[in-house]
């Protein structure tokens, strides 16, 4: 079992969809949760951290969290076509390391 | 407010050769990462320092990989003996150890080994 889980897509969507993005993890030591995005050939972005159980939210994102199930999620409102790109969800046990999942490839049509 | 920078953004290489990166973190962060990136994979861990201190290395890191951060500023990653499947992004991202923990990343040194 991968420590960190997501779908790798495609997940395709319309303009003004929202998008929703899950996440699993294994270990339940976690305490920090990570969303970064990756444009093609480029690094990753952070987009939201998330450290307690609920709902987050930063403009049109927000992040879920729910320890007991294990899962972390961002939606994206509104999509738009530049929100295309590859959303990698990070968790941070008790050492400082990030431990990534592969990443779900979202594209957004006009 | 200057964020990550490595340098050089490439490298193409044979194999066997040595190859050294650079990594220059956030000026106030005192903690400084190194990731690997294959395609189609999320960043694997290799090694973090506190200042000056290595504080994690990743059983991924084999004896061909060294990492320093001298005084503490910043860092060098080197590969000595280079190996085809060492070809990947090698990534740099800073944090300070207060407050909130989000590290932020650099663009990257993208490793081509012929």
């Amino acid at each position: 079992q991968k420590e960190v889980e997501q779908n790798s897509g495609p997940l395709s969507v319309p303009e003004g969809a929202i998008a929703s993005l899950n996440c699993t993890y294994s270990d339940r030591v976690s305490q920090s949760f990570f969303w970064y995005r990756q444009y093609s050939g480029k690094s990753p972005e952070l987009i939201m951290s998330i450290y307690s159980n609920g709902d987050k939210e930063d403009g049109r994102f927000t992040a879920q969290l729910n320890k007991a199930s294990q899962y972390v999620s961002l939606l994206i409102r509104d999509s738009q076509p530049s929100d295309s790109a590859t959303y990698l969800c990070a968790v941070k046990r008790n050492t400082d390391k990030l431990i990534f999942g592969t990443g779900t490839r979202l594209q957004v049509f006009p | 407010d200057t964020g990550v920078s490595q340098d050089p953004r490439h490298k193409i290489t044979k194999r066997g050769q040595n190859v050294t990166f650079r990594c220059d973190p956030i000026s106030e962060h005192n903690r400084l990462y190194w990731y690997r990136q294959t395609l189609g994979q999320g960043p694997e861990f290799l090694t973090y320092f506190q200042n000056e201190a290595q504080l994690e290395k990743s059983r991924l890191l084999s004896d061909r990989f060294s990492a320093e951060r001298p005084k503490g500023s910043f860092s060098t990653l080197e590969i000595q003996r280079t190996e085809q499947g060492d070809s990947a992004m090698y990534l740099c991202a800073s944090s300070t150890n207060r407050g909130t923990d989000t590290q932020y990343f650099g663009p990257g040194t993208r490793l081509t080994v012929l």
